[in-house]
């Protein structure tokens, strides 16, 4: 199963665009890219995920490097309620299992 | 609204008294699982099932039990807790095994085994 590496914590300031990377360098070509994120100790929330394109939605973007090696979430306008851990997942092939890491723990300061 | 229900979401019980932390989601949706979640660990898979009736073991199954009699159910069953079991509990759901939207996750089940 494909590992994912994160940074352990990272600061951002409000209203400023948070980019945080994400190293899965043994990614299979049919396994995507998730990322989620945790408040708290709430229930881990969906925010999107790829495979080799890159995404956008209401949430994030996600830039994907060409070798699929890595990938950046990037949250465009960061706000105090962004404060989480938010975990890059590579989705196991032919399965719904994802496997999470520990996750970076993204700190939004005013 | 579309949600995965876990209750209780927090219970504090004794060693070796069996209890059930119950998971019910309204999306029809075919896929639920289990997750414990502790700190420096992650979050790690217990239990999954893909269907009704269909389960499999996850990454950290000793201990636990599930059943899957209907989609919408997804009990978690602890015959004889020990306090290694004491956790963050979650449980989630997705559409299918092609599901492209990923998972739903309940709020979460505080267990405190003592």
């Amino acid at each position: 199963d494909a590992k994912t590496t994160q940074p352990t914590s990272m600061d951002c300031a409000e209203g400023r665009a948070a980019n945080l990377p994400c190293n899965h360098s043994t990614i299979s070509g049919n396994e995507y890219v998730y990322w989620y994120r945790q408040i708290h100790s709430q229930g881990p929330q969906y925010i999107i995920h790829g495979l080799k394109n890159n995404e956008t939605n209401e949430m994030a973007s996600l830039i994907i490097t060409e070798d699929r090696k890595s990938s950046t979430l990037i949250l465009p306008h960061a706000t105090l309620r962004d404060t989480a851990v938010y975990y890059c997942i590579v989705r196991v092939s032919h399965t719904d299992k994802l496997i999470f890491g520990t996750g970076t723990r993204l700190q939004v300061f005013p | 609204e579309a949600q995965v229900t876990q209750n209780p979401r927090y219970l504090i019980t004794v060693t070796g008294k069996k209890l059930t932390v119950t998971c019910s989601q309204n999306m029809n949706h075919e896929y639920m699982s289990w997750y414990r979640q502790d700190p420096g660990l992650g979050l790690r898979q217990i239990y999954y099932s893909m269907n009704v009736e269909v389960t499999d073991k996850g990454d950290v199954p000793e201990g636990y039990k599930v059943s899957r009699k209907e989609k919408r159910n997804f009990p978690l069953i602890l015959e004889s807790p020990s306090p290694n079991q004491t956790s963050l509990y979650f449980c989630a759901s997705s559409l299918s095994r092609e599901n492209l939207y990923g998972y739903t996750f309940g709020s979460g089940t505080r267990l405190t085994v003592v």
